[in-house]
């Protein structure tokens, strides 16, 4: 068990081009989590994988942004014409449920880092 | 709407010096209270899980508390190598699972 990794650590992009930053969980998790943290706040839910199976979507989700997990293993999330306010580090998380308490552990990668300039 | 206020929101100690960081929640129905230790540039680290008020946990110098409004995380004789922003969290039910509610963080600097 290595835990969670993604891919890029570090990405700078200029606004308007696409970008594709990929999480690979921990190899028995079937729960998959994408947050986003700006400087000085806590993460913020974005997205939710079962399995497949895109479950969830916050409001923060424009249709600028979109999320696979095509074989509910590793995920990808893209953001396309990339703004500005984008800028921040992207974190996936994954976990399995623990049924004794109806409620699981999330477990965090290191995040990517994205600077729009 | 369920909201994690942590406070404060940094903390300068020397190092050997005892305190405690404050988490302070609204939710409608705790299905777990959650803190995280994270280091800059990094993703967060899972700490502690809490259920219900009462419950304690202890981890080398880190003790967490939780009552039915608030948790707290005490730090007895910090280290410099204790100094993390440190992160406290909250579940909220979504399709199939919970996702973290956060709140901003506490900013812990220990001084040798």
């Amino acid at each position: 068990d290595t835990g969670v990794s993604q891919d890029p650590r570090h990405k700078i992009t200029k606004r308007g081009q696409n970008v594709t930053f990929r999480c690979d969980p921990i190899s028995e998790h079937n729960r998959l989590y994408w947050y986003r943290q700006t400087l000085g706040q806590g993460p913020e839910f974005l997205t939710y994988f079962q399995n497949e199976a895109q479950l969830e979507k916050s409001r923060l989700l424009s249709d600028r942004f979109s999320a696979e997990r095509p074989k509910g293993s590793f995920s990808t999330l893209e953001i396309q014409r990339t703004e500005q306010g984008d800028s921040a580090m992207y974190l996936c998380a994954s976990s399995s449920l623990a049924s004794a308490r109806l409620t699981d552990t999330q477990y965090f990668g290191p995040g990517t880092r994205l600077t729009v300039l | 709407e369920d909201q994690v206020t942590q406070s404060p929101e940094a903390l300068r100690l020397q190092e050997g010096e005892s305190s405690s960081l404050n988490c302070s929640y609204t939710v409608s129905g705790l299905r777990g209270l959650f803190w995280y230790r994270q280091d800059p540039g990094k993703g967060p680290e899972f700490l502690f899980t809490l259920y219900s008020a009462g419950e304690e946990k202890e981890k080398e110098r880190l003790k967490a508390t939780l009552t039915k409004k608030e948790s707290f995380l005490h730090i007895t004789a910090p280290k410099p190598e204790d100094s993390a922003t440190y992160l406290c969290a909250v579940q909220q039910p979504i399709q199939g699972a919970q996702k973290l509610v956060f709140g901003q963080g506490t900013r812990l600097t220990i001084n040798p």
